[in-house]
């Protein structure tokens, strides 16, 4: 069974850093096209960016609202997707959800429980 | 980027009806389209892939339809644990990209 339980959310001010982890078991953590997705306080769902598998050299894509601040990174020997989050602003307030795409090309089927991330001075 | 457009924004529904969510996108995303069903303070859940697979699981009130750039989510008989908020999401293109949301509440 694919688990995904993510770490890392809390307070941090405008301008800093933040890194989330997620734990990843269940599946060949190697395999598979891995994304983070956020939503912000009673808003919808927003793509946040993408790392293909091995076989794609860990390849990454990301939405351009956080093209250049946000770097996702795998760590292989830990089976952990990291999401590291630079110049924060006010606005990347959401909770943060680590996902798997098990079966490529195909659709969020193992989502995180999420972590909360609050950006505010 | 690919726009989504779902309707309507909120639907008003009670046990047992037919509920009815179309999504709308910008220009063709073949059949790359998922629906998503989410609860307040969890995860979503996928529902449906590729725009009429059903995930394994689902029960098969559910149901998607569509190609190019028009789908459609049916409930056919809603049930008390069907009031959540839809999401469809293409993965045609990146940037992937989401609906607004379809809020199913009852009426």
């Amino acid at each position: 069974e694919v688990q995904l339980v993510e770490s890392g959310g809390g307070l941090v001010q405008p301008g800093g850093s933040l890194r989330l982890s997620c734990a990843a078991s269940g599946f060949t953590f190697t395999d598979h096209y891995m994304d983070w997705v956020r939503q912000a306080p009673g808003k919808g769902l927003e793509w946040v960016g993408r790392t293909r598998n091995k076989a794609k050299s860990y390849t990454t894509e990301y939405a351009a609202s956080v093209k250049g601040r946000f770097t996702i990174l795998r760590d292989e020997s830990k089976n952990s997707l990291r999401l590291q989050m630079d110049s924060l602003k006010t606005e990347d307030t959401a909770v943060y959800y680590c996902v798997v795409v098990t079966v490529f090309p195909g659709a969020f089927d193992g989502w995180g429980q999420g972590t909360m991330v609050t950006v505010s001075s | 980027d690919i726009q989504m457009t779902q309707s309507p924004s909120t639907l008003s529904a009670s046990v047992g009806d037919r509920a009815t969510i179309t999504c709308r996108a910008s220009q063709s995303i073949s059949n790359w389209l998922a629906w998503y069903q989410q609860k307040p303070g969890k995860a979503p859940k996928l529902l449906i892939y590729k725009a009429s697979s059903l995930e394994s699981g689902v029960p098969s009130r559910f149901s998607g339809s569509g190609f190019g750039t028009e789908f459609t989510l049916t409930i056919s008989s809603l049930q008390p644990d069907d009031f959540a908020t839809y999401y469809c999401q293409q993965y045609n293109t990146y940037p992937l990209t989401f609906g607004g949301g379809t809020k199913v509440e009852t009426k």
